[in-house]
């Protein structure tokens, strides 16, 4: 089945505890990125990756880091993590094709850090 | 910049209503593109529909309709003879191609509750 998947889905940690938060997709897909969802805010990117070795900030990427060593694999990684670090986040990819540009979602990640 | 606006925080209907969703968004791209997700109770993001913008053809597709009007930079999501598993978030999204389509742009959502 075609999917993005996350782990954990769930996660409560302590402020300045390193996290990552892994990210894979089966679909071959070029184009990767971070999501978190704030109530009243919508969506906002953190960070996306273009393919292998290629990545670049988004609108929110204060706190967050990234890599991308492998195509399928995009983890998310706090390294010292605060709470206004509390959020919902979604990792998406889509492939690099014209004429298709909806990206595709996982599951979510619920991140409390107290 | 780009920005997209969904005014209504939250609509809440009797089962079999109609209901549009309204989207407004800002670009000065010429090329972009524009998007619809449903994010159920269950949390994850479903993409319901992509526009293109030169294409400005309405769409339907079963109880869904979008209309697309490019003068007034409007995107409106109308669901017909409402159910309750219509009831989720809905989001609005813009990407432009300038940016090679690598930012999807979402609205703040509408929480739309269908009652039985």
């Amino acid at each position: 089945e075609a999917q993005v998947t996350q782990n954990p889905r769930y996660l409560i940690t302590v402020t300045g505890k390193k996290l990552t938060v892994t990210c894979s997709q089966n679909m071959n897909h070029e184009y990767m990125s971070w999501y978190r969802q704030d109530p009243g805010l919508g969506l906002r990117q953190i960070y996306y990756s273009m393919n292998v070795e290629v990545t670049d900030k988004g609108d929110v990427p204060e706190g967050y880091k990234v890599s991308r060593k492998e195509k399928r694999n995009f983890p998310l990684i706090l390294e010292s993590p605060s709470p206004n670090q509390t959020s919902l986040y979604f990792c998406a990819s889509r492939p690099r094709l014209a004429g298709v540009y909806e990206q595709y979602f996982g599951p979510g990640t619920r991140l409390t850090v107290t | 910049a780009q920005k997209v606006t969904q005014a209504q925080t939250e609509i809440s209907v009797v089962e079999k209503e109609d209901v549009t969703l309204d989207c407004v968004y800002e670009t000065r791209d010429t090329t972009y593109y524009l998007f619809w997700y449903k994010q159920p109770p269950s949390g994850e993001l479903v993409f319901l529909i992509r526009r293109n913008s030169f294409d400005e053809q309405n769409e339907i597709s079963g109880r869904y309709s979008w209309n697309f009007q490019k003068s007034t930079s409007s995107f409106n999501f109308t669901i017909t003879a409402s159910q309750v598993v219509d009831s989720a978030v809905y989001f609005c999204a813009l990407s432009e191609a300038e940016t090679g389509a690598q930012k999807l742009v979402f609205g703040q959502g509408t929480r739309l509750t269908i009652n039985p």
